[in-house]
């Protein structure tokens, strides 16, 4: 079992550029989440997968968002036209259906906007 | 909608010794988790504990455990024995019972020092 792990952990871009980021999940892992954090809160929810099914998006998600998880494996977060406040870490976690209580996070992929 | 509330930003306690962290929730719900996770400077987030809302019992795992308060809907987290690498962010969360429901709602979240 090799955890979530995310690409890349740091990306630094200028305003109005797109950045996408990637998130593969634990293998099993049938659900994928995306939630975002900025500096000094909590992690806030964006978005969940179940296999490829994209299930429920936060109202946080923007039109410049979008996510996707074409085979049920890794999923990508695409930001277009970035701004100056997309800068946050990007957090993915990952779990089985029937333990949505036990989700597993990655390290994260940190964005700064300039 | 699910809330959580952590009113105390920053905590500092001695190695060794032992510290409370609070937590408090609002929920409509009957069947839910609350969970604290642990963030560590510049690392991934891991899971401290898990309490589901209706067992009684309060969990623990190893030096931590919990307070639970379900008519109170508090939640509070007991380090004993603290150890340098307890520093971190601790963040109180909750989730639905139900799996149509998978978001975790998180609180603003706490810095713990801890002192050698």
């Amino acid at each position: 079992d090799t955890g979530v792990s995310q690409d890349p952990r740091h990306k630094i871009t200028k305003r109005g550029q797109n950045v996408t980021f990637r998130c593969d999940p634990i293998s099993e892992h049938n659900r994928l989440y995306w939630y975002r954090q900025t500096l000094g809160q909590g992690p806030e929810f964006l978005t969940y997968f179940q296999n490829e099914a994209q299930l429920e998006k936060s109202r946080l998600l923007s039109d410049r968002f979008s996510a996707e998880r074409p085979k049920g494996s890794f999923s990508t977060l695409e930001i277009q036209r970035t701004e100056q406040g997309d800068s946050a870490m990007y957090l993915c976690a990952s779990s089985l259906e029937r333990r949505t209580d036990t989700q597993y996070f990655g390290p994260g992929t940190r964005l700064t906007v300039l | 909608a699910q809330t959580v509330t952590q009113s105390q930003p920053e905590m500092s306690v001695q190695e060794a010794e032992t510290v409370t962290l609070s937590c408090t929730y609002d929920t409509s719900e009957s069947n839910y988790y609350l969970f604290w996770y642990k963030q560590p400077p510049s690392r991934q987030m891991i899971l401290v504990i898990r309490q589901e809302a209706y067992k009684q019992q309060n969990a623990t795992e190893n030096r931590f455990s919990v307070n639970f308060q379900k008519a109170a809907k508090s939640f509070s987290l007991k380090i004993s024995d603290s150890q340098l690498g307890d520093t971190a962010m601790y963040f109180c969360a909750f989730i639905i019972s139900t799996g149509a429901n998978s978001k975790l709602t998180f609180g603003k979240g706490i810095t713990l020092s801890v002192r050698p």
